[in-house]
């Protein structure tokens, strides 16, 4: 099956600092991968969509500025929490849509906890 | 009103058991509808997933859904403790937005 991966599984950074996490489509070409936020027994939101080669969708509420998504190829997206702060430690979810099979199932990756000291 | 609501839990039920998850949703525009099974820390894996109204069965596990009602739910037949995990109910919004509910946490007792 497709298999979708992030690096690292999990960071601690100071507050102030910068952290970049990426997501690979391992198996598969993906268009299209999304970025989720997750706090504790908290359901997915969606924070932003990023397609392939151009500027990445923001959710209502997400600052741009500060999460800053860029996917240069079609197997790797990435996902940088710029002057990170601790309410940004959350767990951070990485999906990816493989348009080639003609089905709307994203493939998750494992996710990365971050924390903020 | 959230979009999509569906009961945190926890629900705890014996090995064997049947099992029934549920969500409501509010947006008519829905099409297709996702489940989720999500362990601890990790990210979520899809179950299944099901067109319009109608059931859907795989193996042990069947969804349907109810459109007049705006009802969803996931069965999980002869229920193993291996099953124990959140499991998010999540329509599609369009082409691509999944739209989650907040998971139920399921522990099945052996």
């Amino acid at each position: 099956g497709a298999v979708v991966s992030q690096h690292p599984s999990w960071v601690i950074c100071k507050s102030g600092t910068s952290v970049k996490i990426e997501c690979r489509s391992l198996d598969f070409q993906a268009t299209t991968m999304f970025w989720y936020r997750q706090f504790p027994k908290q359901s997915l939101m969606l924070m932003a969509t990023s397609n392939e080669g151009s500027k990445a969708t923001y959710e209502q509420g997400v600052e741009k500025d500060k999460f800053l998504i860029n996917h240069a190829s079609l197997t790797l997206s990435t996902l940088t929490v710029t002057s990170a702060h601790p309410e940004d430690s959350s767990f951070y979810i990485c999906s990816a849509r493989d348009w080639t099979s003609g089905s709307y199932e994203q493939y998750f990756g494992p996710g990365t906890r971050l924390t903020v000291t | 009103q959230k979009e999509v609501e569906q009961d945190p839990g926890p629900l705890s039920v014996p090995e064997g058991a049947i099992v029934s998850l549920n969500c409501t949703y509010s947006n008519s525009a829905f099409q297709y509808f996702m489940w989720y099974r999500q362990y601890s820390r990790k990210g979520p894996e899809l179950l299944m997933y099901t067109y319009s109204s109608g059931n859907k069965e795989d193996g042990r596990f069947t969804a349907q859904v109810d459109k007049s009602s705006k009802y969803i739910s996931l069965f999980i037949r002869d229920s193993q403790p291996s099953d124990s995990a959140t499991y998010l109910c999540a329509p599609l919004e369009g082409a691509q937005k999944l739209v989650f509910g907040q998971g139920t946490r399921l522990t099945i007792n052996p």
